[in-house]
């Protein structure tokens, strides 16, 4: 079954350490997004691609950098890690820009010490 | 942009009917989503309304007025399972660069009691 995953599911680190959360889709989706999670604030958009060589800063994007090199892929990365950063972190990703359902990969819990 | 409000929390019994609600002020509109979200796991998609009126599936029913600026969404015949995290999400208008991600609100929790 086509599917999206997200890996490490878990990870704990240390301030200013470069960290990257893969992301990996095989619907064969155009758009693909992260956003990140935090009690109080709801689901917050940090980039998003349109398809591949296309990225977007969303809401959140400070800190935070993205690429698509193919269809199938989009890893985040946090350049300097920052306490502030530590969330749950989703990747999701649709067919079309004018379908609006999102699949969501399960999450990656992040944790910057 | 979008201002989207829902409330925190939400408590029901077991067998009854619960509604949830949700406005938004949104520059421009064209659509609004519910996601279901069950504590340490992925939100899925449970409904999507773009013209005004209830849109129903089985248990979970949705509906619009664009005019108002609110949506509802209305889960019948509660079960334990339906404890959750709802989150009521918006689409922008426009084509282009940035107009058509999904806007979420923070998100009701749904206790379901016995």
């Amino acid at each position: 079954d086509a599917e999206i995953t997200q890996s490490p599911r878990h990870k704990i680190t240390e301030t200013g350490r470069q960290v990257t959360l893969a992301c990996h889709q095989t619907w064969n989706h155009n758009n693909m997004f992260w956003y990140r999670q935090d009690l109080g604030h709801g689901l917050r958009l940090i980039h998003y691609s349109y398809g591949v060589q296309d990225t977007n800063k969303g809401e959140v994007s400070d800190g935070y950098s993205v690429s698509r090199s193919n269809t199938e892929d989009l890893p985040l990365t946090l350049e300097s890690a920052a306490s502030s950063q530590t969330s749950v972190y989703f990747c999701a990703s649709r067919h079309r820009v004018d379908t609006g359902e999102l699949f969501f990969g399960e999450g990656s819990r992040l944790t910057v010490l | 942009g979008q201002n989207i409000d829902q409330p925190t929390e939400m408590t029901a019994t077991e067998g009854a009917i619960v509604q949830i609600n949700c406005t938004y002020q949104t520059s421009g509109f064209n659509g609004l989503f519910w996601y279901q979200q069950h504590a340490g796991e992925a939100p899925t998609f449970l409904s999507y309304n773009v013209l005004d009126g209830l849109e129903e599936k089985g248990r979970f029913s949705s509906f619009l007025s664009r005019s108002k600026g609110y949506s509802y969404l209305l889960l019948k015949e509660l079960q334990m399972k339906d404890s959750a995290s709802y989150l009521c999400a918006v689409r922008g208008a426009r084509p282009g660069a940035g107009s058509y991600q999904l806007t979420f609100g923070k998100g009701t929790k749904l206790s379901v009691i016995p």
